[in-house]
């Protein structure tokens, strides 16, 4: 079983102010994690993922996030962030079960970006 | 990089009426498919999992007569809502992955569904 918590529904920062948004998992087996991104009324976009290589994983657009497995959380950050991040994030994580593994999504976080 | 394509992007119909959707990964043959409905401002609920010339595995709570799903090839699946009602309307994805285990999903960029 699997499954993610995304505490916060919404996010809202200044251009330029640094950006964390929260997610915390649950895995039966050593997890795939995900962020994808999703602009209004588009498909999501991969920002990064996490496969058991390197806990500190940087991805496109300046994002990156920490696999901590002691806290079972994979945080995304951003240092300094732009309008055009405004959009929703979605944690995921995805498991091996049997011939098919699926993802799991968290519930999403709005990021809004003032100017 | 993977591109996956989604045709329609917009479909409105009248309630009863059957729809279908294509989802075609565009330079890479997937092995596996999956869709997903998003409801306005929630999250991605995965529909089912369907693998190139087998039956589609479908999630609890999903009615397979109702949400008839075939992958006939290693580019091509196709999802159609049948006698469609109000409450079908929803943002529609799918994705596809190229290899079995924890490979990477690539999505497309859905479709919208309107039943009159």
């Amino acid at each position: 079983a699997q499954s993610v918590t995304q505490l916060d529904s919404h996010v809202s920062v200044s251009e330029g102010t640094p950006v964390l948004l929260r997610c915390n998992y649950s895995s039966s087996y050593s997890p795939s994690l995900f962020w994808y991104v999703q602009h209004p009324n588009k498909g999501l976009q991969l920002l990064l993922k996490y496969t058991s290589a390197a806990t500190l994983v940087k991805g496109i657009n300046g994002f990156e996030a920490e696999f901590k497995k002691s806290e079972t959380s994979f945080h995304l950050t951003k240092p300094s962030a732009h309008m055009s991040d405004a959009a929703e994030y979605f944690c995921v994580v995805g498991g091996y079960t049997g011939a098919n593994s699926k993802l799991t999504f968290g519930k999403g976080i709005t990021l809004s970006v003032r100017p | 990089g993977a591109v996956v394509s989604q045709h329609p992007s917009r479909v409105i119909c009248k309630s009863g009426t059957s729809v279908k959707i294509e989802c075609r990964s565009l330079d890479f043959q997937a092995t596996t498919m999956f869709w997903y409905r998003q409801f306005p401002k929630q999250s991605l609920m995965l529909m089912a999992t369907s693998n190139e010339g087998s039956k589609a595995t479908y999630e609890q709570g999903v009615e397979k007569d109702k949400f008839l799903i075939n992958h006939a090839s290693l580019t091509l699946s196709t999802l159609t809502v049948t006698s469609a009602h109000p409450e079908d309307s929803s943002f529609y994805i799918c994705s596809a992955r190229v290899r079995q285990g924890i490979g990477e999903q690539f999505f497309g960029p859905g479709t919208r569904l309107t039943v009159l």
